[in-house]
């Protein structure tokens, strides 16, 4: 059974940097798909990030390409996510999500369980 | 940017009812749009992909159509455990995520 998780810190102070990483289990990174980063708010609702291919290809949101940087780690099977110049506005749910990546897809079929980040002083 | 606009935002139904949601997009995406459903407090759950191709495991009820500008998603015969938030999303440029569609018990 394939499962995702996030961690990282549940509060971040404005203008600094957000860390997060998203352990797999039951399933090689180096072995196919994308591995995204989707966000999560009452007000924007839905708003997808970016991903990150095993090779380390990234693809980013053009709203927040100056702020994002995903990168893979296979040999612990894991991806991560950093955003920089956080402010209030990043607070947010952050999920880590498997997408298919072949003609004719684009969804993801496998999310983490999600992490609150809250960005407050 | 692809803008997706969901229609309803709130729908009212009963166990048994039939219910469609409707999804439109700003310009043209084929039929690159997949369905969602999230419970409160977990990840949204994939439903269906490339418009109408059902995701394994998801009950017959569920279904999709649509392609270009305009899609739906319908429950043919509601249950008690499909009261949960639907959102579309397009993948023809990027990702973008309608707004949501809350399916309440009347």
């Amino acid at each position: 059974q394939v499962q995702l998780q996030e961690s990282g810190p549940g509060l971040v102070k404005p203008s600094e940097t957000l860390y997060l990483t998203c352990v797999v289990s039951g399933y090689s990174i180096s072995s196919g798909y994308y591995w995204d980063w989707v966000r999560q708010t009452p007000g924007r609702g839905l708003e997808w990030m970016g991903s990150v291919y095993h090779i380390g290809t990234t693809y980013y949101n053009p709203s927040l390409e100056s702020r994002v940087t995903m990168s893979v780690d296979t040999s612990k099977n894991l991806f991560s996510l950093k955003l920089t110049s956080v402010t209030a506005t990043d607070t947010a749910v952050y999920y880590c999500a498997r997408k298919v990546a072949v003609t004719g897809r684009g969804d993801f079929d496998l999310w983490g369980q999600g992490t609150l980040v809250t960005v407050s002083s | 940017d692809i803008q997706m606009t969901q229609s309803p935002s709130t729908l009212s139904a009963s166990v048994g009812d039939r219910v469609t949601v409707t999804c439109r997009a700003s310009q043209s995406i084929s039929s690159w749009l997949a369905w969602y459903q999230q419970k409160p407090g977990k990840a949204p759950k994939l439903l269906i992909y490339k418009a109408s191709t059902l995701e394994s495991g998801v009950p017959s009820r569920f279904s999709g159509s649509g392609s270009g500008t305009e899609f739906t998603l319908t429950i043919s015969s509601l249950q008690p455990d499909d009261f949960a938030t639907y959102y579309c999303q397009q993948y023809h440029t990027y990702y973008t995520f309608g707004q949501g569609t809350k399916l309440e018990i009347k």
